[in-house]
This record gives structure tokens, C-alpha cells and sequence, in this order.
């Protein structure tokens, strides 16, 4: 069974760099079959898509959030992050990380149970 | 980006009635679309793939149709469990998108 469990502080201050990490068990992120994901949910609201990261450490990210986010892995420890740099109040929400098939149609097929990060002085 | 959009916002429904659910591509996107059901603090879950699989353990209540721009969910018979946000999400452009949103709640 694939699970998937972010972790990370659960408060940020304006202007620093929100640091995530999934930890991944039942699969192993080097095997090649899948992109490994971050979205975000806005409190009450909608998901928004960051990005993947693919075995190799090839790298996918949404043009808005571009210019402030890195995905990383770390094979030997299972894991996979997430860096998002100069926050803000906006950026307070759940952040999920989640697996993708590399293959086909590109579905996100498990999830972990989120994170939330609110962002305040 | 490829814009989502579900309708409606939200619907009333009773249990054992049927429910569908519209998703629009702002292009289109073949049959690049998923749906997932998200309840009330937990993380969305996967229910179709490709516009019209059926992921495993999904009930067969569940359906979706469509291709190109426009798609639909449909629940055939409302159970309680049943009562939760529905999403759709594209994945035809490299840039994934998701529509906003439809909230089923319970009449």
C-alpha cells in the first residue's frame, strides 16, 4: 500500500522560505514510473498545482509560481520537498503531496492527508 | 493555461437520486480528464481517470463521460457517503489544472 506523509512547520513568517518534505512508503521514488507532485488548497477553496519532480530530477512547475518554488528529491531517504520562497499571507493553505503515472493519462492516484502552513508574524 | 470550469458551484440533492456534474475545458484537451472527490478535511480521492475509467475500488455508481471540451460526472444513485466536493482536473498540458469546484450537499 503506497502512502504518502508531508511534514514540515506548520507556521511560516512573511518573507521566508516554506520548506516541506513527503515521505514516501510502499514505492520507491527512483523506480521510474511516476512524477511526484505538490499541490495546495486554499482554505474553503480550490487545489492549485506547483509542480513534479520525476526520478531523474527533471522538474515541471506552474509558470505563476515558477520564479519562487523547488522541487527536490532524496532518493536514499524516500523523499521528496518542496521549497517556496518569499511568502506571504496568500500563500497560507493545506499543501498536499501526491504520485502521478510518468504513462498514460496522468492521474494523481494517492495523496497524503495535507499540511496545513499559515503563514503570519 | 488550460481554464476549468465546473457547474454547478453547488446542488441540492436527496440520497437515490442522480447527480451530474459538468466540467468545461477552456481548449481542449482530448480525454485528459479526472475526477476526484474531496470530503471535509481530507485529501482529494481519485475516482476517474481518462475521462470515463472507473479507478479501482470506485464504486460503479460513478461515471464520466465526454471528450474534447466538455465532460461530466455522473452518480447514479446518491448515497450518503456520496455528499462531499467534487473536482475535475486536466492533464493534457504539463500545466495540470483543476476546476473550482462542485459542493453536493444533502436536501
Amino acid at each position: 500500500q503506497v502512502q504518502l506523509q508531508e511534514s514540515g512547520p506548520g507556521l511560516v513568517k512573511p518573507s521566508q522560505t516554506l520548506s516541506l518534505t513527503c515521505t514516501v512508503s510502499g514505492d520507491s521514488i527512483s523506480s521510474g514510473g511516476y512524477y511526484w507532485s505538490w499541490i495546495r488548497q486554499y482554505p474553503g477553496k480550490g487545489l492549485e498545482w506547483f509542480g513534479y519532480i520525476d526520478y531523474s530530477g527533471s522538474t515541471d512547475y506552474n509558470p505563476s509560481l515558477k520564479s519562487r518554488v523547488t522541487i527536490s528529491l532524496d532518493t536514499s531517504k524516500n523523499q521528496f520537498s518542496l521549497k517556496l520562497s518569499s511568502v506571504t499571507a496568500a500563500d497560507t493553505a493545506v499543501y498536499y503531496c501526491a504520485r502521478e503515472g510518468r504513462h498514460g493519462p496522468g492521474y494523481l492516484d494517492y495523496w497524503g492527508q495535507g499540511t496545513l502552513v499559515t503563514v503570519s508574524s | 493555461d488550460i481554464q476549468m470550469t465546473q457547474s454547478p458551484s453547488s446542488l441540492s440533492a436527496s440520497v437515490g437520486d442522480g447527480v451530474t456534474i459538468t466540467c468545461r475545458a477552456s481548449q481542449s484537451i482530448s480525454s485528459y480528464l479526472n475526477w476526484y472527490q474531496q470530503k471535509p478535511g481530507k485529501a482529494p480521492n481519485l475516482l476517474i481517470y481518462a475521462a470515463s475509467s472507473l479507478q479501482s475500488g470506485v464504486p460503479s455508481r460513478f461515471s464520466g463521460s465526454g471528450s474534447g471540451t466538455d465532460f461530466t460526472l455522473t452518480i447514479s444513485s446518491l448515497q450518503p457517503e456520496d455528499f462531499a466536493t467534487y473536482y475535475c482536473q486536466q492533464s493534457y498540458s504539463t500545466f495540470r489544472t483543476f476546476g473550482q469546484g462542485t459542493k453536493v450537499e444533502i436536501k
